[in-house]
Formats: C-alpha cells, structure tokens, sequence
C-alpha cells in the first residue's frame, strides 16, 4: 500500500524529555515537510527537505530537529527546549521536481505534553 | 511578507446547494501558484485544487472550481452541490515569495453542510 506514514497517531510525553516522531514514505518523492498546527490555526512550517542529508529551518525551527539519512525517512525530535509542544503535528511529501509541487500529507501525529 | 487570509472561521451550507469560501493572498512574486486543501477531522490533510499565477482559465476539480481575481488578489474555492462529507476544514496556501519549497497557510474555514 504506498503513501505516508505516521507514527504513533497519539503521543503523550511528560514535560522535560525528549521525543521522536515518524514519517515514512513509499512514493520515492525527494521533498519532505514536517509542519506544526495548533488549534484553530494552519499549518506552520518546522523544517523541510528537499534531498537526502540536507535540510533547512522553516518558520518555527527553534526546539525541534530532525534528520535525512534515507529518502524515505524524515523523523523529527521534539527537544525539551520547544517551551509549547502541545500541537498536532503533520508530515507532508513531495515529488520536487515539477510545478506545481503539490504537498501529500500523512494522517498526523497528535503530541500531548503532561 | 506573503501571506493567506481567510476571513470566514465558520460556513453552513445546506446539501446539494453552492458554497465559496473565500481566500485573499499578498505577494510580491509575480509566479505564484495557490492550493487548497480540505481537512476532515481525522486530521489529514487533502489536497483539492490548484491555480497558477499564469493559467488563464479559472482550474475545476470534478465539484470543485477556483474563482481565481487576479486584481483583487483572491483565490475562492467554489464547492457545487455540497455533500455531508465536504464538512471539514478548508485551507487556502501559496508559496513564499520567490521560494516554491515552502508552503504558507491561511488559518482556515470550516464548513458544515446539514441535510
């Protein structure tokens, strides 16, 4: 079955550690997105990767970090420096090469901090 | 700075009838392209439809169309005949300014359609 994976779908995690979401994809698409949304908001840009071992910051970088040691492969780590975790969090992948550039999105992970 | 408004949080609709949600953006980019995406509440997000700065017909998608104003800078998503599963979210995005890597979103409408 090919898409986007995400996992868990409900993390809970208690203030002061660190945590590890997943995004995994079959579409051999070389971006990547890891995007932020909170409660009546849209969607807010963390980091992105548009190939293997690179990434850069988007608009909300600070307390996260993350990874692109496979094309199929982008985890991001919520750092116990993000002062608001709290957040549904939403990965998102696309083909790079073409325009327009639709995003595909994965079904989410939702990060309670207690 | 680009930026998505949509100042509409809330439509109801009743089934079968037309809705617009309404979407205006601000761009120094003369390329631009804008996306819609629906978002039920399971979470993901469902890319709908796009527009291109340069296209010179307004894009369908099957029930869904783009009433695309240049000059006024809006990007209106239309839904024809309105089912009980177009309730959802509705987001409108573009692209930052020069930067197509990246998308920005408004802050979204939701839509309920009642029998």
């Amino acid at each position: 079955d090919g898409g986007i994976t995400q996992s868990p779908k409900y993390l809970f995690r208690k203030e002061g550690q660190n945590v590890t979401l997943s995004c995994e994809q079959n579409l051999n698409h070389d971006a990547m997105y890891w995007y932020r949304q909170d409660p009546g908001q849209g969607l807010r840009l963390i980091y992105y990767s548009q190939i293997v071992n690179d990434f850069q910051k988007g608009d909300i970088a600070e307390g996260y970090s993350v990874s692109r040691e496979k094309k199929e492969s982008f985890p991001l780590t919520v750092t116990s420096a993000q002062k608001n975790p709290t957040a549904f969090y939403l990965c998102a992948v696309a083909p790079g090469t073409r325009i327009p550039d639709e995003q595909f999105f994965g079904p989410g992970t939702r990060l309670t901090v207690l | 700075a680009q930026k998505i408004t949509q100042t509409q949080p809330g439509m109801f609709v009743q089934e079968k009838e037309a809705v617009t949600l309404d979407c205006t953006y601000d761009t120094s980019d003369p390329s631009y392209g804008l996306f819609w995406y629906k978002q039920p509440s399971s979470g993901e997000m469902i890319f709908l439809i796009y527009q291109g700065s340069y296209d010179q017909q307004n894009a369908t998608e099957g029930r869904y169309s783009l009433n695309f104003q240049k000059a006024r800078k809006s990007a209106n998503l239309v839904i024809s005949a309105s089912q009980l599963g177009d309730s959802a979210m509705y987001f409108c995005a573009t692209w930052g300014d020069y930067n197509t890597d990246k998308l920005i979103f408004g802050t979204g409408t939701r839509l309920q359609v009642f029998p």
